[in-house]
């Protein structure tokens, strides 16, 4: 069951540059698109979300963009600072549903 | 900062043997959820619960799986008759009013090992 992937297991980053986490996703049912970060030895911490009528939401440093047609999202981390080295996952619900479906998530290492 | 919290941080059970894992959620939550993560794996969905009764359940849930709330405030995951495979990270998660519109906060996990 692939519905959400990462296809990218690590990425390393210059403190201060963006970071770019992007994440796939099959099902067209999905409606509803969420990242989380997770430190070792801890549960997941939600970070952003976005709706499918979007194709932009931005808190803070971090900005999730949806490209619906080309079924895609990404995070964009800018500018990365070493707390942001963890594993991010996306995850994606469909309507009216309160199931989450992750991806693999991606190893993000922030370097000073 | 209210937290969602769990107990035992680590349960090594024997395999065929009953385990309950415990989780308190955030107390004005409402909606409530159990995850795993096999190691080396993706977070996986079990079971959703609101308003005392399951709202959704996955294929992984299967007989040997139960939740309950037995008193309000405790939300607890029965595992009948565990299984090698069981051996996984639990996650618990609450939020307020549903993920689109209120943050799901997670505990810290319990690291159950079936031998």
């Amino acid at each position: 069951d692939q519905q959400v992937k990462q296809n990218s297991p690590s990425l390393s980053v210059q403190e201060g540059r963006i970071s770019i986490l992007n994440c796939d996703y099959t099902n067209s049912m999905f409606d509803y698109f969420l990242w989380y970060k997770k430190y070792p030895a801890e549960g997941p911490t939600f970070l952003i979300s976005i709706s499918s009528i979007k194709d932009k939401n931005e808190d803070g440093r971090f900005t999730v963009f949806l490209n619906k047609s080309a079924k895609h999202l990404s995070l964009h981390i800018v500018p990365s600072q070493p707390g942001d080295s963890a594993v991010y996952f996306c995850a994606a619900t469909g309507f009216g549903n309160e199931k989450l479906t992750f991806g693999t998530g991606t190893r993000l290492t922030i370097i000073p | 900062e209210p937290e969602v919290t769990q107990t035992p941080s680590h349960q090594v059970t024997q395999m065929g043997q009953e385990v309950i894992l415990r989780c308190v959620p955030i107390s004005n939550h409402l909606y409530f959820y159990w995850y795993r993560q096999i190691l080396g794996q993706k977070v996986e969905f079990l079971v959703s619960f609101y308003n005392n009764e399951i709202s959704e359940k996955s294929e992984i849930f299967d007989d040997q799986f139960s939740v309950e709330r037995p008193d309000g405030s405790n939300f607890t995951l029965k595992i009948r008759s565990t299984k090698l495979e069981d051996s996984a990270m639990y996650f618990c998660a609450s939020n307020r009013v549903g993920i689109r519109t209120d943050t799901q906060y997670f505990g810290p996990g319990t690291r159950l090992t079936v031998l």
